[in-house]
């Protein structure tokens, strides 16, 4: 059984820059969510895919962030104009969506992302 | 909207002893709650989930959780700690939506297990 990865693990960048991270979920879940955790916190919600379609974005989604779900498979998460404040680790999860808040989320590895 | 305390950033105790990881919840709906574990440079693994079911809900690795909701309570035990046991853990609820599940966390209780 293949979980959830996500790629690359680590990613040091300067202010300003462009970033763009890849998740793989469980081949079989079609609902998708990104989460992003800092220092001393729990993760906190950023953003939701069903199959393609992005149903939900969090307040933190500021517009320098975007999401894309093409073809309801991978997902990118992408940051552009990078700030120190969105170093962070990003989360990636997935269900199946077959238990509606039930649903037990299974999550990647994570990319930690520093912002020099 | 929902919400997570963890009481206690950092709890420690010896090998062998009880583990008790506390959380409280607010939700203005029916809960389900969650406790994860997170290890060094890892993503989080699912312990328990409460789903309205049994109020005592087993997990994996020995833990188990009380739903109490008199006290809005969903404590975390274990009765005899092993050093393995030693990493982050996390309580979360779900957040209604329209069929879906977002999870809010709460802040994350370090556990340190000593020999």
């Amino acid at each position: 059984d293949t979980g959830v990865s996500q790629d690359p693990r680590h990613k040091i960048t300067k202010r300003g820059q462009n970033v763009t991270f890849r998740c793989d979920p469980i081949s079989e879940h079609n609902r998708l969510y990104w989460y992003r955790q800092t220092l001393g916190q729990g993760p906190e919600f950023l953003t939701y895919f069903q199959n393609e379609a992005q149903l939900e974005k969090s307040r933190l989604l500021s517009d320098r962030f975007s999401a894309e779900r093409p073809k309801g498979s991978f997902s990118t998460l992408e940051i552009q104009r990078t700030e120190q404040g969105d170093s962070a680790m990003y989360l990636c999860a997935s269900t199946t969506g077959t238990s509606g808040r039930a649903d037990t989320q299974y999550f990647g590895p994570g990319t930690r992302l520093t912002v020099l | 909207a929902q919400s997570v305390t963890q009481l206690g950033s950092h709890v420690s105790v010896s090998e062998g002893a009880l583990v008790l990881l506390r959380c409280n919840y607010s939700s203005s709906v029916p809960p389900y709650l969650f406790w994860y574990v997170q290890y060094p440079n890892q993503g989080l693994q699912l312990l328990l989930k409460y789903t309205s079911a049994a109020t005592l809900v087993k997990g994996i690795n020995g833990f188990e959780a009380e739903f109490k909701k008199s006290e809005t309570s969903f404590h975390l035990t274990k009765p005899s700690a092993h050093m393995s046991d030693a990493a982050e853990y996390f309580c979360a609820v779900s957040d209604s939506g329209s069929g879906y599940s977002t999870l809010t966390f709460g802040k994350g209780t370090m556990l340190l297990v000593s020999p």
